[in-house]
């Protein structure tokens, strides 16, 4: 079965500092992956996602990620991060099984900005 | 999303109470649909998921069940609830326009 982990379960960083939050999967094929932001009480916003191609992903909010297929990994990094981007932040990849899509989730990274 | 409706928002059961949430989406037809859950501190599991009218697969042993008994409507839901069962359940989408939609949430406490 595939999986995702994400290492970092809270990173602080201090605003206007670089960010970059960790993402392992594994997968058998070229697997299909995504970034998604969750704030307080609300529900999950796409940042990003990697299907095929350019292996560095551009996002909204000034997000991008890079899929390193030697590495199994994809990591989400910001140059400098803003008050605002203090949320939850989850990395998943798109399993196909029996014909069916799923979305499997890492556990998250919870995101604090210090002034 | 505007294209996923959940509701409610929030919710606050007793234990041993039952439980209906509900989920309504827009767009293409024959989406498949999700339940997903997030218990406090942890990430989301994937719950039931659903193809198809009537066609609903379970993904982990529980105390919920799901049905689907129109194309754009999933339904989650408990007979007697427990303490375990509180939590954050997103509803979501995938169709070949708009991939992955998920909904705004309901969270429900059980008290």
């Amino acid at each position: 079965a595939q999986s995702v982990t994400q290492p970092d379960i809270h990173i602080t960083v201090s605003e206007g500092a670089s960010l970059e939050l960790r993402c392992n999967y594994s997968y058998g094929a070229t697997p299909y992956l995504f970034w998604y932001v969750q704030s307080p009480g609300q529900g999950l916003q796409l940042l990003l996602k990697y299907f095929s191609g350019d292996t560095l992903v551009q996002g909204i909010k000034g997000f991008e990620a890079e899929f390193k297929r030697s590495q199994s990994s994809f990591n989400l990094r910001k140059p400098s991060v803003h008050w605002s981007d203090a949320a939850e932040y989850f990395c998943a990849v798109g399993e196909v099984r029996g014909g069916y899509n799923k979305l499997i989730f890492g556990a998250g990274t919870r995101l604090a900005v210090h002034p | 999303s505007q294209t996923i409706h959940q509701w409610p928002a929030t919710l606050v059961q007793p234990v041993g109470s039952p439980l209906s949430l509900e989920c309504t989406v827009e767009g293409t037809s024959n989406p498949n649909l999700y339940w997903y859950r997030q218990a406090a501190g942890r990430g989301l599991q994937l719950l039931f998921y659903s193809v198809g009218i009537g066609q609903i697969s379970s993904e982990v042993p529980q105390n919920l069940s799901a049905s689907r008994p129109q194309d754009r409507q999933f339904i989650l839901s408990s007979k007697k609830l427990l303490l375990s069962d509180s939590g954050f359940y997103l509803c979501a989408k995938r169709d070949r326009t708009e991939g992955y939609t998920f909904g705004s949430g309901t969270r429900l406490t059980v008290v």
